[in-house]
């Protein structure tokens, strides 16, 4: 079946452009998480959604970053006026509520010049 | 802060041997634990996970070894093969799972 799947796989922008990331989850997951991964470090929470709730957006490091779910179904990242530091693998993840392990998608690598 | 901790950023193994990679935490409202394994340019795939309430788990060849109260817990690997090189992460989660805690990972390498 199919599994997680993000696009692009790659994006290079300048800095201080605006990106978008997007994620679709496996169907009929509830749950869907958004991770950073910095070189070298750990995966790092972002933000949150299960079914109608409001989202979690405890993880998101600053107000230029978004996030927006359709449903149950497509979700996508924002980044604004994006900074070299920005630059990271953007995971995506889904589950079912409960379910107690996520399947992630292979993830957006974004460099910003 | 960092709440789930991984010390060791590598560990290289003789194939046939066995492979341990561990991993600390500091909440201890976590109660559910699991081991993710990531290759280059792959998402992470989930490997095996326990319970607070168990303090061993085991899947084939990968067994899961809970302390709660050294919040402690750790990946044994037996026996090691070189497709199981690959990063692995350990998370951690409290009560509702609408939040994972990684740690930053242990490259594992095993050598023919």
């Amino acid at each position: 079946g199919a599994g997680v799947s993000q696009s692009p796989s790659n994006k290079v922008t300048e800095k201080g452009k605006d990106v978008e990331l997007r994620c679709d989850p496996i169907s009929g997951h509830t749950a869907l998480y958004w991770y950073r991964q910095r070189l070298g470090q750990g995966l790092e929470f972002l933000i949150y959604f299960q079914g109608n709730s409001a989202p979690d957006k405890s993880g998101l490091p600053s107000d230029r970053f978004s996030a927006e779910r359709t449903g149950e179904s497509v979700s996508t990242l924002t980044i604004q006026r994006t900074q070299q530091e920005d630059s990271a693998v953007y995971l995506c993840a889904s589950s079912l509520h409960g379910q107690g392990r996520e399947y992630f998608g292979p993830g957006t690598r974004l460099t910003v010049t | 802060d960092q709440q789930v901790k991984q010390n060791s950023p590598s560990l290289s193994v003789q194939e046939g041997r066995i492979s341990i990679l561990n991993c600390d935490y500091t909440n201890s409202m976590f109660d559910y634990f699991l081991w993710y394994k990531k290759y280059p340019a792959e998402g992470p795939t989930f490997l095996i996970s326990i319970s607070s309430i168990k303090d061993k788990n085991e899947d084939g060849r990968f067994t899961v070894f809970l302390n709660k109260s050294a919040k402690h817990l750790s990946l044994h690997i037996v026996p090691s093969q070189p497709g199981d090189s690959a990063v692995y992460f350990c998370a951690a989660s409290a009560n509702n799972f609408n939040k994972f805690y990684f740690g930053s990972g242990t490259k594992l390498n095993v050598k023919p």
